[in-house]
């Protein structure tokens, strides 16, 4: 089946610097990759879509400076949060769509970042 | 604009009993709908999801939906509950056949605790 993975799987970074968090399709290529952030316990709320050579896409509400996202291939985009302040501490999941036929959109494992 | 509703955040059930989580849909087009599966510190992952076709879909660990149009429906079943159900369950939502490459829309997300 096809495999999505995140790195890290957990960061702790200091208020005030940036991190940047990887997510991957292992085995397929995805045109469309989509981020999302949870808070504890809360449901899964869309920050941007992003796709392959093009700029992102964001929903409102969501820095674009603050929240910056690469999808450089079809197998990786990243986010990158910079200035990080403790309320951007959260866990952030990616996800990643297949080819047409295959209709599915797969999850990566999520990161939980921490700032202090 | 579409819309998901989780009916419960918490719901408990003894080992053996039945599940049921209850989910609502709104959508001014014909909806894709999709039940998630999120254990602890993990990403999701997809249970079942409903498209065209047969009404009823069986999904993966014994669970199946029902998509009901007249009440805007897609409520979650397993006949007996077993310890390792024990989750967060997120239904959600898309109105494009390509719902590999849209985005979903999610509930709030039900927590799922099985009573030994």
């Amino acid at each position: 089946g096809a495999v999505v993975s995140q790195h890290p799987s957990w960061v702790i970074c200091k208020s005030g610097t940036s991190v940047k968090i990887e997510c991957r399709s292992l085995d397929f290529q995805a045109t469309t990759m989509f981020w999302y952030r949870q808070f504890p316990k809360q449901s899964l709320m869309l920050m941007a879509t992003s796709n392959e050579g093009s700029k992102a896409t964001y929903e409102q509400g969501v820095e674009k400076d603050k929240f910056l996202i690469n999808h450089a291939s079809l197998t990786l985009s990243t986010l990158t949060v910079t200035s990080a302040h403790p309320e951007d501490s959260s866990f952030y999941i990616c996800s990643a769509g297949g080819d047409v036929q295959a209709g599915e959109q797969y999850f990566g494992p999520g990161t939980r970042l921490t700032v202090t | 604009a579409q819309s998901v509703t989780q009916l419960g955040s918490h719901v408990s059930v003894s080992e053996g009993a039945l599940v049921l989580l209850r989910c609502n849909y709104s959508s001014s087009v014909p909806p894709y709908l999709f039940w998630y599966v999120q254990y602890p510190n993990q990403g999701l992952q997809l249970l079942l999801k409903y498209t065209t076709g047969a009404t009823l879909v069986k999904g993966i660990n014994g669970f199946e939906a029902e998509f009901k149009k007249s009440e805007t429906s897609f409520h979650l079943t397993k006949p007996s509950a077993h310890m390792s159900d024990a989750a967060e369950y997120f239904c959600a939502v898309s109105d494009a056949a390509n719902f590999g490459n849209e985005k979903l829309t999610f509930g709030t997300g039900t927590r799922l605790t099985i009573i030994p």
